[in-house]
């Protein structure tokens, strides 16, 4: 079964430090999108992306925050300047449309830890 | 102010008895909700979605019920299986075109053999 792989599985940076998460989609899907959470919390949206833009962003999602599809494989999720509190796990998912027929593909998951 | 509530507490049930998750919502209009199972330290698993005109889905052994009087959906595992033990999520679904999930916090199941 197709899968969304992410890549590190597990990252540890220290504040203030670029950090750069990958996801490679499914390679048929056209919506790609982030979320994260927070130990112990809810599954939170970042951002959705499609058609080489963003198509909506939470609050979250500040200018610390971008996304980019360099190629016609990769999404990345960038967070320019790491606090503390962006320490979660990072899901990447995506769909062939806005999920209302078969749901999202979620990846595994970034660790990242700030210290 | 909106609100996506899951059971609070972990549902804790013998193996081959039914388990019911409760989702409740205030204040929010979705036109899908959609369950999600999560293992720990794993990504959501997209396991059932139901649609705003619909009452009820199922697929094999689950079932989701949604009553958008009550702004409630309930999720069903009948003849459950120690397999089954996981965090299972909730998700809105506001069909605004963008994508975006709204979780509940999760339930926990634990099924005992």
């Amino acid at each position: 079964e197709p899968e969304v792989t992410q890549t590190p599985s597990h990252q540890v940076t220290q504040m203030g430090q670029e950090v750069i998460l990958r996801c490679v989609p499914i390679s048929n899907h056209l919506y790609f999108y982030w979320y994260r959470q927070i130990l112990g919390q809810k599954v939170e949206f970042l951002v959705s992306f499609y058609n080489n833009e963003i198509s909506e962003k939470s609050e979250i999602f500040d200018d610390q925050f971008s996304v980019e599809r360099p190629d016609g494989s990769n999404f990345t999720l960038k967070i320019r300047s790491t606090k503390l509190e962006d320490s979660a796990m990072y899901f990447c998912a995506s769909s062939l449309r806005p999920g209302q027929v078969h749901g999202y593909t979620f990846g595994s998951g970034t660790r990242l830890t700030v210290v | 102010s909106q609100k996506i509530e899951q059971n609070s507490e972990a549902l804790n049930i013998q193996e081959g008895k039914t388990a019911t998750l409760t989702c409740n919502y205030t204040n929010y209009s979705p036109a899908y909700l959609q369950w999600y199972r999560q293992d720990p330290g794993r990504g959501p698993v997209f396991l059932l979605l139901i649609r705003e005109n619909e009452k009820e889905k199922r697929k094999e052994r689950l079932k989701v019920t949604f009553d958008t009087t009550l702004k409630q959906s309930l999720f069903h595992i009948t003849a459950s299986q120690p397999a089954d033990s996981a965090t299972y999520l909730c998700a809105l679904d506001l069909d605004n075109q963008g994508g975006k999930l709204i979780f509940g916090q999760g339930t926990e199941l634990s099924v005992k053999p």
